[in-house]
């Protein structure tokens, strides 16, 4: 069945990278996204990648896809106080389904 | 933002009672979601809808029914509420054609409690 892993927690310096990682099961995944959720808020979408991608950047944000391992990172570059919040990572086989969520990783930047 | 918004934000009820949940959006977009989350669990589906009348079950849809008689508004419904209910309820819509298909943009949420 379907299955997206991240690990829980995840504690950074500010200024340094920080690297979230997520496994999904799922071989036909088409669409691969992350989302980011502050405390008391909702999802706010980051970025997103589609299976015929191995890389996409934007701004502080890099994604890497290995689809051979069914693996997918973001990268945050130069990490601030203010990218404190849990990362979703989540999966979808086409457009309009549902997307099927990994349990989310706890983001901790220290000054 | 895209343009969603839920009501009530937060809601305090009794087990046994029946609760309505809106979800209403400015975008036009076709499809729109309900999940729920629980800690330990992530964001799991409710139910969907893919266009005026038409909806569909997701993983854990027991308990709970939906309409949807305009595009712009979702309504989930707790028919009798139960404790196990108890969660954070998000709506999320989205166009499954064009640029960033599928991609989908949430709420901000309704807390509810069932006591």
């Amino acid at each position: 069945g379907e299955d997206v892993e991240q690990s829980l927690f995840l504690s950074v310096r500010e200024g340094d990278s920080s690297v979230i990682n997520c496994t999904y099961t799922d071989s036909s995944s088409t669409y691969l996204y992350w989302y980011k959720q502050e405390p008391g808020a909702g999802l706010q979408l980051l970025t997103y990648i589609f299976s015929n991608m191995d890389m996409k950047q934007d701004q502080r944000l890099t994604v890497l896809l290995n689809k051979k391992d069914k693996h997918l990172s973001l990268r945050i570059a130069d990490t601030q106080t203010g990218d404190s919040a849990i990362y979703f990572c989540a999966e979808s086989i086409r457009a309009g389904t549902a997307l099927i969520f990994g349990k989310g990783t706890t983001l901790s930047v220290s000054s | 933002d895209a343009g969603i918004t839920q009501s009530p934000r937060h809601k305090v009820t009794e087990t046994g009672t029946p609760v309505t949940l809106r979800c209403h959006q400015t975008e036009n977009h076709r499809y729109m979601y309900w999940y729920r989350q629980d800690p330990g669990h992530g964001l799991r589906l409710i139910h969907y809808s893919y266009g005026v009348k038409d909806t569909d079950k997701g993983e854990v849809s027991d308990g709970y029914s939906v309409s949807r008689s305009k595009t712009e508004d979702f309504l989930l419904t707790l028919e009798s509420a139960t404790s196990s209910q108890t969660s954070v309820y998000f709506c999320a819509i989205s166009e499954p054609s064009g640029l960033g298909a599928g991609t989908q943009y949430f709420g901000p949420g309704t807390r509810l409690l069932v006591l």
